[in-house]
């Protein structure tokens, strides 16, 4: 049963504009999340993560944001760049154990 | 340069043969993964260690074996009982288990003749 599931498979937005990928959780143990950004034929690259206690995380363009009580994470990205275009996987866990993935996102950028 | 190197990039596997994904890290971490993609799919974990001579099975450990020597080292076997082994394989690494954000290496590209 996936616990950690991404909705949308795919996303395209406009080079300059925001992007939105979002999250949704049913495990009300996870307390740490994360979002990879992934090129085709290569592994996962670490992005942004978020711990329970806070509900945002800010990095340069990136800033994610945590509603514990809808179990729902997301990730924006502004502004969006056409090297931003990939995968976007997000991940949870709760102490003690590994990753849950959901199936990505697959986010394209135009000029 | 620290980091996670996976070897071969890509691997065939004839029927009833076993083969071995290396992995191989120089991080200091503690912690190892293995996960599997499949078109579509996210990553679903095949086995972990938290420590040296420990291991545990993950999700989908069924026809995969795997062993932790050393700390730096966690090789995967596919074994003849996988019966469906062309994937993405990626293995990972963190500094413990608990909250802690994983890295991960290129990636090894499975195929069956």
């Amino acid at each position: 049963d996936q616990q950690v599931k991404q909705n949308s498979p795919s996303l395209s937005v406009q080079e300059g504009r925001i992007s939105i990928l979002n999250c949704d959780y049913t495990n009300s143990m996870f307390d740490y999340f994360l979002w990879y950004k992934k090129y085709p034929a290569e592994g996962p690259t670490f992005l942004i993560s978020i711990s329970s206690i806070k509900d945002k995380n800010e990095d340069g363009r990136f800033t994610v944001f945590l509603n514990k009580s809808a179990k729902h994470l997301s990730l924006h990205i502004v502004p969006s760049q056409p090297g931003d275009s990939a995968v976007y996987f997000c991940a949870a866990s709760s102490s003690g154990y590994a990753l849950n993935f959901g199936k990505g996102t697959s986010l394209l950028v135009t000029p | 340069d620290g980091g996670i190197t996976q070897s071969p990039k890509y691997l065939f596997r004839k029927e009833g043969q076993n083969v071995t994904l290396s992995c191989e890290q120089n991080l200091n971490h503690d912690a190892m993964y293995w996960y599997r993609q499949d078109p579509g799919q996210g990553l679903r974990l095949i086995y972990y260690s938290q420590i040296v001579n420990d291991f545990q099975k993950g999700d989908i450990a069924e026809g995969y074996s795997v062993s932790r020597e050393k700390k730096e080292s966690f090789p995967l076997t596919v074994t003849s009982a996988q019966k469906n082994p062309t994937a993405f394989y990626l293995c990972a690494s963190s500094p413990g288990l608990a909250e802690e954000t994983q890295y991960f290496g290129p990636g090894t590209r499975l195929l069956v003749l």
